[in-house]
């Protein structure tokens, strides 16, 4: 069954430190996919998306995902999280009509 | 783990017909499900927040008198789309998150096409 996995429900990272999250997918065929950012009470904000070509993707607020056929995943990072940053980043994996998304992982920002 | 049921996963309908469209937690209470829509190869807008009990909460841009929502009790969320046209065709999803602690589930989403 074609599925999204993010391993990781919270991560805490210190601001100005590095992020990475993790996303791995299982499809039949290379999927588009997608991180969504989604602050507490509001819907959500599409952050980068693959379709194809150049695997590293650049998105908005200085992330970037870097797709892995190999290891079929799509890791979002950055490299100095801000305070503004926390807030539940979900994966997202679409192909023939069917959106599958992961469980989301909670980012907590420390001082 | 959290189930959201969304049913159904496929509608065809005429043009000016209502379509419903269910949102359902199978294993825990949502007082917050969310209402996405998305078109082919873009990313999904956010449609409305739907808060059980109260109405709900529609984002700027989207028709509350068209995209009816009902939050009717703590597992069920209904997404009616009214007097639907071709435009409407899409693909609309939602989401429910179990307490403020717990993860975001989604349904499977409904693939509604306006003929």
């Amino acid at each position: 069954a074609q599925s999204v996995t993010q391993p990781d429900i919270h991560i805490t990272v210190s601001e100005g430190a590095s992020l990475e999250l993790r996303c791995n997918y299982s499809y039949g065929a290379t999927p588009y996919l997608f991180w969504y950012v989604q602050s507490p009470g509001q819907g959500l904000q599409l952050l980068l998306k693959y379709f194809s070509g150049d695997t590293l993707v650049q998105g908005i607020k200085g992330f970037e995902a870097e797709f892995k056929r190999s290891q079929s995943s799509f890791n979002l990072r950055k490299p100095s999280v801000h305070w503004s940053d926390a807030a539940e980043y979900f994966c997202a994996g679409y192909n023939n009509n069917d959106m599958r998304f992961g469980a989301g992982t909670r980012l907590t920002v420390k001082p | 783990g959290a189930v959201v049921s969304q049913h159904p996963s496929r509608v065809i309908c005429k043009s000016g017909t209502s379509v419903k469209i269910e949102c359902r937690s199978l294993d825990f209470q949502a007082t917050t499900m969310f209402w996405y829509r998305q078109f082919p190869k873009q990313s999904l807008m956010l449609m409305a927040t739907s808060n059980e009990g109260s109405k709900a909460t529609y984002e700027q841009g989207v028709e509350k008198d068209k995209f009816l929502i009902n939050h009717a009790s703590l597992t069920l969320s209904t997404l009616t789309v009214t007097s639907a046209h071709p435009e409407d065709s899409s693909f609309y999803i939602c989401s429910a998150r179990e307490g403020q602690a717990g993860g975001y589930t989604f349904g499977s989403g409904t693939r509604l096409t306006v003929v």
